[in-house]
């Protein structure tokens, strides 16, 4: 039983274009939702995150929405850089700080 | 600060060989985890600590055994290789079980023959 899913496996656009992933979740418990970040041969890095009380959070060219009724969050990257490359982890957490991740989507960002 | 290093970058082990797999961080964070990335799979919870003397199971605990006698330090240990077990390892950190935000290492790519 997959908790976290991210349906699409990767994602192709444009640069200066908007970037929207996607991650879809089963378990109403999630107290927090996190976007990670991956660069090939490095860790995972921390990118943006929501409170599960919350529906929207922007950190300079990123912004997470969360819509609870239909279990879906969001991460949309505007503009989108070539620097952006990467794979992308969304992450529900719950109590004593355990995430679950999704399989990750493959976000290429074209000159 | 060097954040969270993990040793060794890359193993190759034959089917039934034991290690251990070294995670330190020094930010004097109390929560750390260990997780292991398949293809597909995204990253999978092993084992994890609120703090040193405190360890419990993830998502994927067998074939794997943990301990926490520090702060700074804990290892991973595969008591006897499989070929299912090959995989990327990271361990990560947190301030405490209530900050959800983690800071990951660079990873441990394991390869059972």
């Amino acid at each position: 039983d997959q908790q976290v899913k991210q349906n699409s496996p990767s994602l192709s656009v444009q640069e200066g274009r908007i970037s929207i992933l996607n991650c879809d979740y089963t378990n109403s418990m999630f107290d927090y939702f996190l976007w990670y970040k991956k660069y090939p041969a490095e860790g995972p890095t921390f990118l943006i995150s929501i409170s599960s009380i919350k529906d929207k959070n922007e950190d300079g060219r990123f912004t997470v929405f969360l819509n609870k009724s239909a279990k879906h969050l969001s991460l949309h990257i505007v503009p989108s850089q070539p620097g952006d490359s990467a794979v992308y982890f969304c992450a529900g957490g719950t109590s004593y700080g355990k995430l679950t991740f999704g399989q990750g989507t493959i976000l290429t960002v074209h000159p | 600060n060097a954040g969270v290093t993990q040793t060794p970058k890359f193993q190759v082990l034959k089917t039934g060989q034991s290690m251990t797999l070294q995670c330190a961080q020094d930010m004097n964070h109390e929560y750390m985890s260990w997780y292991r990335q398949d293809p597909g799979m995204g990253l999978r919870l092993i084992h994890y600590s609120v703090g040193a003397g405190i360890t419990d199971q993830g998502e994927v605990p067998n074939g794997y055994n943990v301990s926490r006698s520090t702060t700074e330090d804990f290892p991973l240990r595969l008591l006897s290789a499989a070929p299912s077990q090959t995989s990327v390892y990271f361990c990560a950190s947190s301030k405490d079980r209530t900050t959800y935000e983690q800071y990951f290492g660079p990873g441990t790519r394991l390869t059972v023959t």
